[in-house]
């Protein structure tokens, strides 16, 4: 059964770079037709897709968080990270990382199947 | 890009049928058959429920059925069970094969009278 685990500071002063790392367990992130994917809730609110990487390192982002975040793989870890730089108060929320189906040249697919149990993360000083 | 629009709240009572519907545009639901729909319960991780607008995943309840209509997508929980209570969101590709963006609607809360 594949697991993810995020893992990071729950704590993050504005200003600066947060950071999280995804583990995957029971399977390879090196697998073919599988993205893998960071999305973010805030408190009370809505889901966010912030970015996928493919195992390559291809990556896609949202468009109103490209220029902030970086998304990067490690196939020897069986790991994937995000970084959000400049973080605000409107940054605080759940992190989710995800495996993410996707066949982009059709495309096809497209959506989330297993996700990690999620972080929350703070902007605060 | 906007969230797609879905109602904050919908009701029904045990046994009833309800729809939840997902309004995007001619860009993302209107032209792909890429939608997805999620089940969260507070505090828990979203659930894949429906995928590529009507498919459910192995061990998804047949009682979950979604469609889609020119760029408004619809997921139907017939049925209805106290344990379906939960808040729903919806989720759409709109993109290109040279670069992609992911969609999701602002979330319905279900309430199972």
């Amino acid at each position: 059964q594949l697991q993810l685990q995020e893992s990071g500071p729950g704590l993050v002063k504005p200003s600066e770079t947060l950071s999280l790392t995804c583990t995957v367990s029971g399977g390879s992130i090196s697998s073919s037709s599988y993205y893998w994917g960071w999305i973010r809730q805030p408190p009370g609110k809505g889901l966010e897709w912030i970015g996928s990487i493919y195992y390559s390192g291809s990556t896609y982002y949202n468009p109103s968080l490209k220029s902030r975040v970086t998304i990067s793989v490690d196939t020897s870890k069986n790991q994937f990270s995000l970084k959000l730089s400049s973080v605000t108060a409107a940054d605080t929320a759940v992190y989710y990382c995800a495996r993410h189906v996707a066949i982009v040249v059709v495309p096809a697919a497209m959506f989330f199947d297993y996700w990690g149990q999620g972080t929350l993360v703070t902007v605060s000083s | 890009q906007s969230a797609l629009t879905q109602p904050a709240s919908v009701s029904g009572s045990p046994g009833q049928s309800i729809t939840i519907s997902c309004t995007g545009t001619s860009s993302d639901v209107g032209s792909y058959n890429l939608v997805s729909w999620y089940q969260q319960h507070p505090g828990k991780a979203p659930k894949l429920m429906i995928y590529e607008v009507s498919k459910r995943p192995s061990g998804v309840s047949n009682r979950f059925s979604g469609s889609k209509s020119g760029n408004t997508a619809s997921l139907t929980i017939s049925g209805l069970q106290a344990e379906d209570e939960a808040d729903y969101y919806c989720c759409s590709y709109a993109g290109s094969s040279t670069s992609f963006f992911l969609v999701f609607g602002g979330g319905t809360k279900l309430t199972v009278l």
